[in-house]
Order: structure tokens, then sequence, then C-alpha cells
């Protein structure tokens, strides 16, 4: 069964602080893994997708990496527009939905 | 171009009623997935229809059901409402074939059952 894990649940950062969410998942072949931003009571939206080991992607402040086992979401010189839920999501083989970890909340204090 | 639509926003029904939530997927896109967003859960799989089909269905019971019309909009249907259907219904839509593997999602419809 596929499975999808986020760390850390929270983080906390300075306006300006980098740093890395991770999401560890496990799957028999992978299609995708898929990075979505959440602001709440809003529908996720679309950020990136990396479809196998070594691939990288950057959009602005955002940087999402792969490798077999897990996917990075770097973040660098963060701005408080940049809070929300980063989710990680994954396709496997002869599965069309998309598996989610239950995300990490971030905060960036002005 | 204009996003995956979802109406209503939100909904107050009492426990037993039946409600019914409507979408309308990115112009092109021909696969619609409904999610079931729970507070303090991650989003769960409910089902996936492609051409009018339903293709496949998550670990909910039969209650829980809907279909797919020829414009490719959907609705979702589930019948004796339970307090614990309380959650963020969020509807996703992605082009069919093996290069189009992105969801793209809609604003969601809250639901609250009393």
């Amino acid at each position: 069964e596929d499975q999808v894990t986020q760390s850390p649940e929270a983080l906390r950062l300075q306006e300006g602080e980098s740093s890395s969410l991770n999401c560890s998942y496990t799957v028999s072949g992978l299609r995708g893994l898929f990075w979505y931003r959440q602001d709440p009571g809003k529908g996720p939206e679309f950020l990136f997708t990396l479809y196998s080991a070594g691939e990288e992607k950057e959009k602005e402040r955002l940087k999402a990496t792969l490798t077999k086992k897990e996917s990075f979401l770097h973040i660098t010189a963060p701005k408080p527009e940049d809070s929300a839920t980063y989710l990680c999501a994954l396709r496997g083989f002869g599965n069309e939905k998309l598996t989610f970890g239950t995300g990490t909340r971030l905060t960036i204090i002005p | 171009e204009a996003g995956v639509t979802q109406s209503p926003t939100h909904l107050i029904k009492t426990r037993g009623q039946q409600v019914t939530l409507r979408c309308s997927p990115i112009s092109g896109h021909t696969s619609v997935y409904w999610y079931q967003q729970a507070l303090g859960l991650g989003l769960q799989f409910l089902l996936w229809y492609d051409e009018g089909e339903e293709r496949n269905r998550g670990n909910f019971p039969p209650r829980f059901s809907g279909r797919q019309f020829p414009n490719y909009s959907s609705e979702l249907n589930v019948n004796a409402l339970e307090l614990e259907d309380s959650a963020l219904y969020l509807c996703a839509s992605s082009q069919t074939g093996v290069r189009y593997y992105e969801q793209y999602f809609g604003p969601g419809t809250r639901l609250t059952v009393t």
C-alpha cells in the first residue's frame, strides 16, 4: 500500500530563515510525486510534479527535490505570505488516485 | 483559463439527510476526482470518474456515490448523513493519458452535519 509521511507537522520560521520540509514515501512504482500548497479553508494549489530520483523543480523561493525514498521542499528566505500548509502526494503505477500526507503547517513570522 | 469550480461553498445539514455537491472541471479535463478532508486528517480519496464512468472508489460506504455528466461535470451524493461526514469536500480534475498526472483542485464545499 502506498504511504506518505510528512515532517515536521508544524514549523515556525522567522522571515528570511531558510529551511526544508520532508516527505518520506513508500510505493511499489512511482508515477509522480506532487507538492501542493493549501491555505486555510481552501483547496490545494498545485506547485510541483517530480517523476524520478534526482529531479529538481524550482518556483520563486521554493525548490523541490526527489530521491528514491524522500522528497524535500526547500524554502529560501521565506516571506509571511509563504505561510500555509504544504502537502505531499504520490501516484503509483496502476493507481489513479493521489495518496496524501497530512501536511506541514508552515508559519513565517515577520 | 477558469479553474475547477464547486458549489455550494458551505452547507449545513441534519443527521440522516441527503446532500448533493457539484463540480465543474477545467475545460479539456475529462477526469474528475472527489476527496474528503476531515478536520485533522489528510485528504482521503473518495471517487474517480472518467468519460462518464466510475473508475475507482476509496474505502467509503455505498451511501457515498456520484456521477459524471456528458459535459464532464460531476455530482457527489451523500445519503443518510452522519456527524462524521462533516468535512471539506474537494473536487479535482485532470487530463487523461499517461503524460497527465497532475490533479487541480477546486475551492471545496464545507459540509457541516448537526
